[in-house]
């Protein structure tokens, strides 16, 4: 079983930084790499699937790269509304399953 | 616009089986995979299974030996059962469909339910 470690655990930042959120995987992976954002009493959100695509209507500033083992997540310039927990999520072929990240949390310095 | 809403009692007793529906509006159950997540208070997100439209399922393996998935199309429904619940089965149960339709292919969750919480406890 694939397991995925984010990095760091928290982040704290001020709107207007660049933020970079690391998810290492135990294996090597495909592509099927998703990252969502969580805020509190609200549903997860995606952003980023297939390691780099960004989601229908998610802004320019969300960015995700990265293969084989080590992704990212980048906010180019942190709004507001960007503080909140990031999720990493792998897709493995075998056994066919989704596995999360502990998560990131992403707070306002 | 697709909207999930899930249902089911907020109040189990350990050993009791949890029982909850997703209701499917706005947009057909077909073609699609659908999926059970559930976040305990305080910690991350878990993934539980998924169900395609048709039927087929695939569980984490860590609650396949407790978990059962059903659909029912007609009512653009689907649900959950897990079987003698613990304390540790206390979550914010979501519903979500994969993002990408057609059968064995997967990415991630594009539509999301508000979440129900589920507290077990004697």
């Amino acid at each position: 079983e694939i397991v995925l470690t984010q990095s760091p655990a928290t982040l704290s930042l001020s709107p207007g930084e660049r933020a970079t959120l690391s998810c290492r995987a135990s294996q090597s992976l495909s592509i099927y790499l998703a990252w969502y954002q969580h805020k509190p009493g609200h549903s997860p959100r995606l952003l980023i699937y297939d390691a780099s695509k960004r989601a229908t209507g998610i802004p320019a500033r969300f960015s995700g790269s990265g293969s084989g083992t080590d992704f990212t997540l980048t906010i180019s310039s942190l709004e507001p509304e960007d503080f909140a927990v990031y999720y990493c999520q792998l897709r493995s072929n075998w056994p066919p399953m989704y596995t999360f990240g502990q998560g990131t949390r992403l707070e306002i310095k | 616009q697709v909207q999930l809403q899930e249902s089911g009692p907020g109040l189990l007793k350990p050993s009791e089986t949890l029982s909850l529906t997703c209701s499917v509006s706005g947009g057909s159950m077909t073609d699609y995979y659908w999926n059970w997540i559930r976040q305990p208070p305080g910690k991350g997100l878990e993934w539980i299974g998924y169900m395609y439209y048709s039927g087929s399922t695939n569980y984490s393996p860590s609650l396949n030996s407790r978990v059962t998935m059903s659909v029912d199309t007609s009512k653009n429904q689907f649900s959950l059962k897990l079987s003698s619940v613990t304390a540790a089965d206390t979550a914010i149960y979501y519903c979500a469909r994969d993002r990408v339709p057609g059968y064995n292919v997967h990415d991630a969750f594009d539509i999301w339910g508000q979440g129900t919480m589920v507290t077990v406890s004697s």
